[in-house]
């Protein structure tokens, strides 16, 4: 699976948007760009993921680039409860494809 | 969503003992699940991927032999943590796939067990 880049830290203002860069420059054609966050002493949260064309669900949105060689998250109006290690995947898609972390964004909400 | 649940939450054992922790999928059926062990401030790391009626599948420096994992159903896997040595206190996570013919199918994870051993 390909490797990602992340920032190590973030901050953002409540109420405003988040945007978490990743890059992932040697993604393959086959493989997913997922996010996950993790709230402190809990367990990974799904966030999104995507191949190639932009998604949006209830909780965000991910804009992936025409090369794919870089993504971001897109949280619109970040909350406190937004404040959480955010995780950017690549890996092929598949129930039995494991999920290999990296160290993350921790993404500090500031009210 | 899909729920995962994890038992126990907490646990604090003594040296040389042996702990259990479950992994249950509440509400969907996972033919695969996987653990992974976080230590402080740390990302989270792949210890093995558990398939239903197989044995598992470990990563590179896990021993299977202290990490026992058991998937005997659709919606239980076991992780047994034999002779708990104090390096061995974690934060211990679990997921679970959906079993399904989706391609993208995300994992859930339950909310972790945390060991300390003494």
């Amino acid at each position: 699976d390909a490797k990602t880049t992340q920032p190590t830290s973030m901050d953002c203002a409540e109420g405003r948007a988040a945007n978490l860069p990743c890059n992932h420059s040697t993604i393959s054609g086959n493989e997913y760009v997922y996010w996950y966050r993790q709230i402190h002493s809990q367990g990974p949260q799904y966030i999104i993921h995507g191949l190639k064309n932009n998604e949006t669900n209830e909780m965000a949105s991910l804009i992936i680039t025409e090369d794919r060689k870089s993504s971001t998250l897109i949280l619109p109006h970040a909350t406190l409860r937004d404040t959480a290690v955010y995780y950017c995947i690549v890996r092929v898609g598949g129930a039995t494809n494991k999920l290999i972390f990296g160290t993350g964004t921790l993404l500090a909400v500031q009210p | 969503g899909a729920v995962v649940s994890q038992h126990p939450s907490w646990v604090i054992c003594k040296s040389g003992t042996s702990v259990k922790i479950e992994c249950r999928s509440l509400d969907f059926q996972a033919t695969t699940m996987f653990w992974y062990r976080q230590f402080p401030k740390q990302s989270l790391m792949l210890m093995a991927t558990s398939n239903e009626g197989s044995k598992a599948t470990y990563e590179q420096g896990v021993e299977k032999d202290k990490f026992l994992i058991n998937h005997a159903s659709l919606t239980l896997s076991t992780l047994t943590v034999t002779s708990a040595h104090p390096e061995d206190s974690s934060f211990y996570i679990c997921s679970a796939s959906l079993t399904s013919g989706l391609i993208y199918n995300e994992q859930f994870f339950g909310p972790g067990t945390r060991l300390t051993v003494l």
